[in-house]
């Protein structure tokens, strides 16, 4: 089955710190990885996307995140987290149904950056 | 202006009945997408529209039933409600149906079944 996995409920980082998010994918063929974040109460907002090219994606509010095919991972990454970045954050993978795509999250992993 | 927007926000009501959930985007997308939230924040697609008509449908309930009077538009009924059936229901939509693009979501509407 295709799919993504956050192996992680929650990730605590104080402010100033880096911080990163995990991701691991499985797919069939060359994966399209997504990162969306939502903050309470609200919809999920866009991130970043892989879909081919450079490894190193970067996307809105400083974050990154690193395309690595070997590991078939996709983290997460902010040089110096701030403490509204806290917030839950889904990474996904586009999975193809009947020649029209879907998009498969995880389970989300909730960010807490303390002051 | 707000890209997509869902009405109710809220929506409280008893096992057994119906209700409707609605949801526009003025972005000029193609394709919409209802998606349920559950209360792990387990999030599932549901169905998914482009230019009106149905392409996916994630093995829903038949109580519910979308419907596209036009592609700005993606509606949810639901009928003969269930406990299980509290969530919260998303709203998104994309330029096409190939996630080459971002999906934009709607700031959700939160169900309460009692």
């Amino acid at each position: 089955a295709q799919s993504v996995a956050q192996p992680e409920d929650q990730v605590n980082v104080a402010e100033g710190n880096p911080l990163t998010v995990k991701c691991t994918y499985s797919v069939s063929g060359n994966p399209y990885l997504f990162w969306y974040v939502q903050y309470p109460n609200r919809g999920l907002q866009f991130l970043l996307k892989y879909i081919t090219g450079d490894n190193l994606v970067k996307g809105s509010y400083g974050f990154e995140a690193e395309f690595n095919k070997s590991q078939t991972s996709f983290h997460l990454k902010k040089p110096s987290a701030l403490v509204s970045d806290s917030a839950l954050y889904f990474c996904a993978v586009r999975v193809m149904n009947s020649g029209y795509s879907t998009l498969t999250f995880g389970k989300g992993t909730m960010l807490l950056v303390s002051p | 202006d707000t890209a997509v927007s869902q009405t109710p926000k809220y929506l409280v009501t008893q096992m057994g009945n119906d209700k409707s959930i609605k949801c526009e985007q003025n972005l000029g997308h193609d394709t919409m997408y209802w998606y349920k939230q559950d209360s792990k924040k387990f999030l599932k697609i549901m169905f998914s529209y482009n230019n009106k008509e149905l392409i996916i449908n994630e093995t829903v309930p038949n109580r519910f039933s979308p419907k596209s009077p036009d592609k700005a538009h993606l509606n949810l009924h639901i009928n003969s409600l269930e406990l299980g059936d509290s969530a919260v229901y998303f709203c998104a939509s994309s330029q096409d149906g190939l996630d080459t693009h971002e999906q934009y979501f709607g700031p959700g509407t939160r169900l309460t079944v009692t």
